[in-house]
């Protein structure tokens, strides 16, 4: 079974508009942490943001915000008034197990901003 | 400040031929991984190693093996390279911080295109 589940291959958004990323994850640890990274078409993993299973606010960093439902399992991405920047690969991840080593992505999904 | 540094950035191989992917930190993490991302599969563990002196298996060890030199450093080695193993390999790293959960992300390298003909 799928760890980290991203439904979407590819998004478009119009510019300046809001778009929500899906993400569902699946594990029966009780603490973990769940992250999204951005990659552009440079290549590079940048990270974004980060929830923990325990927090009971939804994270926030700028234009990014993670609205996790934890009876849902779920950990989407939404990113506000969207620029041409965002256009990237976006992946979920997930932090569990022991010493929470071990850190699974998905599949990820393409976003393209258009003008 | 250098982060993740990997070695080399492209690599051609023939089917058979063996090398080395270095990877060094200056963070001072204890915790560094490698991934592969292939298209339409996202970035798949390989494997990794929680702090200097151990490795563990990710979900696609076959083919490879690691080796942590120290805390600065972890390898991977292609012995005998396949086709298959064509893709972009990504080193990362994390601190463990004990007590503050799992709220570690993780540091990546700018990775290295391999290709095996």
């Amino acid at each position: 079974a799928q760890k980290i589940t991203q439904t979407q291959p590819g998004m478009f958004v119009q510019e300046k508009e809001a778009v929500t990323l899906d993400c569902t994850y699946d594990t029966s640890d009780q603490s973990y942490g769940l992250f999204w990274y951005k990659q552009p078409s440079s290549g590079e993993m940048i990270f974004l943001i980060y929830q923990g299973s325990y927090d009971e606010q939804n994270a926030t960093e700028g234009r990014y915000s993670l609205n996790f439902q934890k009876a849902r399992k779920s950990a989407n991405l939404v990113i506000s008034a969207s620029q041409l920047g965002d256009s990237a690969m976006y992946f979920c991840a997930m932090r569990e197990g022991g010493g929470y080593q071990k850190v699974t992505f998905g599949i990820g999904t393409k976003l393209q901003v258009i003008p | 400040n250098a982060g993740v540094t990997q070695t080399p950035k492209f690599q051609v191989l023939k089917t058979g031929q063996s090398m080395t992917l270095q990877c060094a930190q200056d963070m001072n993490h204890n915790s560094m991984y490698w991934y592969r991302q292939d298209p339409g599969m996202g970035l798949r563990l390989i494997y990794y190693s929680a702090s200097e002196g151990t490795t563990d298996k990710g979900e696609v060890p076959n083919g490879y093996n690691v080796s942590r030199l120290n805390k600065r450093e972890f390898s991977l080695r292609l012995e005998s390279a396949a086709p298959s193993q064509t893709s972009v390999y990504f080193c990362a790293s994390s601190p463990r911080i004990k007590g503050q959960g799992p709220n570690s992300p993780l540091h990546f390298g700018n990775g290295t295109r391999l290709t095996v003909t």
